[in-house]
Parts: C-alpha cells; sequence; structure tokens
C-alpha cells in the first residue's frame, strides 16, 4: 500500500522569503504521479504542480518547484518569492493512474506573515 | 477548462434525515468520480470511487448502506447521507477525472451539518 508523510504539521515564513514543504512516500511502484495541492481557507482544492515519476527533471511552474528524490522517495515542495496569497493548507498526494485515487498526506499548514 | 460543481455548497440538516449531495462534471465526462470527506484541520480521506453505470467501490470502513452513491451519467454522480448523525457533520468533496488530461479536477465541497 502506498503512504504520503508530511512532517511538518505547520510553517511560518515571512513574505518574499522562499519556504519548502517535505514530503516523503512509499510505494513498491515504478510508475506513478505525485503532486502538490494547495488548499485555501475557500476549501477549493488548488493543483499547485505535478511530477511524473518517470521524469527525472524537476517539475517547476512559476515560483513553485518541486525536488523529486526517486530513489529517496522525497518529493519537497519549493515556494520562491513567497506572497500573502501562498497562506493555505498544502498536501502531498500520490497517483498511480488517472482512474485511481488520490493519496494524501496529513498536510502542511503555511502561514505567510507580512 | 475542466470545472466541477457540487450542490448544495452547504446544508443543514435533522439528525435521521437523508441529505444528498450531487457532483457535476460541467464541460467533459468523467468516466470516474471519486468522494472524501475531510474533518476540520485533518486530511482528505477517500470514502468511495463510482463509475458511470457500476457500483461503487468503497474504502475499508465506510458503511456502504449510510453513503449512497449513484453515478447515473458521465457528467453526475450523487452521494446520499441516509439517517444522518451529527457525527457525519463533515466537509465532503468530489473529484472527476478527465482522460484527456489524465487529471483529476476537485468540486468546491459541501459542508454538512447535522444537528
Amino acid at each position: 500500500a502506498q503512504t504520503v508523510t508530511q512532517s511538518q504539521p505547520e510553517m511560518s515564513v515571512q513574505e518574499a522569503e522562499t519556504v519548502t514543504l517535505s514530503c516523503t512516500y512509499d510505494t513498491s511502484e515504478n510508475n506513478y504521479y505525485l503532486f502538490w495541492y494547495k488548499q485555501p481557507p475557500s476549501r477549493q482544492m488548488i493543483l499547485v504542480i505535478r511530477q511524473e515519476a518517470y521524469k527525472q527533471q524537476n517539475a517547476t511552474e512559476n515560483r513553485f518547484s518541486v525536488n523529486f528524490q526517486k530513489a529517496a522517495k522525497s518529493f519537497s515542495l519549493k515556494i520562491s518569492d513567497s506572497q500573502l496569497g501562498d497562506t493555505a493548507m498544502y498536501f502531498c498526494a500520490f497517483r498511480l493512474n488517472r482512474d485511481d485515487k488520490i493519496i494524501f498526506g496529513k498536510g502542511t499548514r503555511l502561514h505567510i506573515l507580512p | 477548462g475542466a470545472v466541477v460543481s457540487q450542490h448544495p455548497s452547504w446544508v443543514i440538516c435533522k439528525s435521521g434525515t437523508s441529505v444528498k449531495i450531487e457532483c457535476r462534471s460541467l464541460d467533459f465526462q468523467a468516466t470516474t468520480m471519486f468522494w472524501y470527506r475531510q474533518f476540520p484541520k485533518q486530511s482528505l480521506m477517500l470514502m468511495a470511487t463510482s463509475n458511470e453505470g457500476s457500483k461503487a467501490t468503497y474504502e475499508q470502513g465506510v458503511e456502504k448502506d449510510k453513503f449512497l452513491i449513484n453515478h447515473a451519467s458521465l457528467t453526475l454522480s450523487t452521494l446520499t447521507v441516509t439517517s444522518a448523525h451529527p457525527e457525519d457533520s463533515s466537509f465532503y468533496i468530489c473529484s472527476a477525472s478527465r482522460e484527456i488530461y489524465n487529471e483529476q479536477f476537485f468540486g468546491p465541497g459541501t459542508r454538512l451539518t447535522v444537528l
């Protein structure tokens, strides 16, 4: 069975700083997908970034980038130049195939301080 | 785009009544839909996977008779909480998978409060 672990329940950083959220996972599969989702106070789940396991290159979306270490089963999210609107709950997630369920970590609550 | 809606966005009901929550894919056909439950300050927990025209697959520990799921069409799945009790109060979120994008899209969620 697959598991996703986020070891940082809560973090706070100053606006404009860089912050890294940690995530580890466990699976015996070789092909899978990893995600970071953002859940703001509205509670709408927003996809931040996605990484396919077969790709060695780390995914990047504007200020968001990941450090994907497949052998170590690590998938951290880096937010550069953090903004007040980045304040939210962030979930690391795992999925095998498109129609498979998504397995979520427990989340990291991120506060961006003005 | 790929938009998933849920209705209602919030509902308050009395203990013992049944509540139906709809999940619709507005601009695409969803072969598979998922229902999640989220308690305050906690993560999303999958309740069941729903495929159009077939019975839903429930996760271990989820009562099938209490949480009835019907996926009647490629754009609509419903979750009915039967004989609701205060402990069923939670935030319910659905997601739908879209073939072209190899992606799942989430609805905005439904807050259920059982008095």
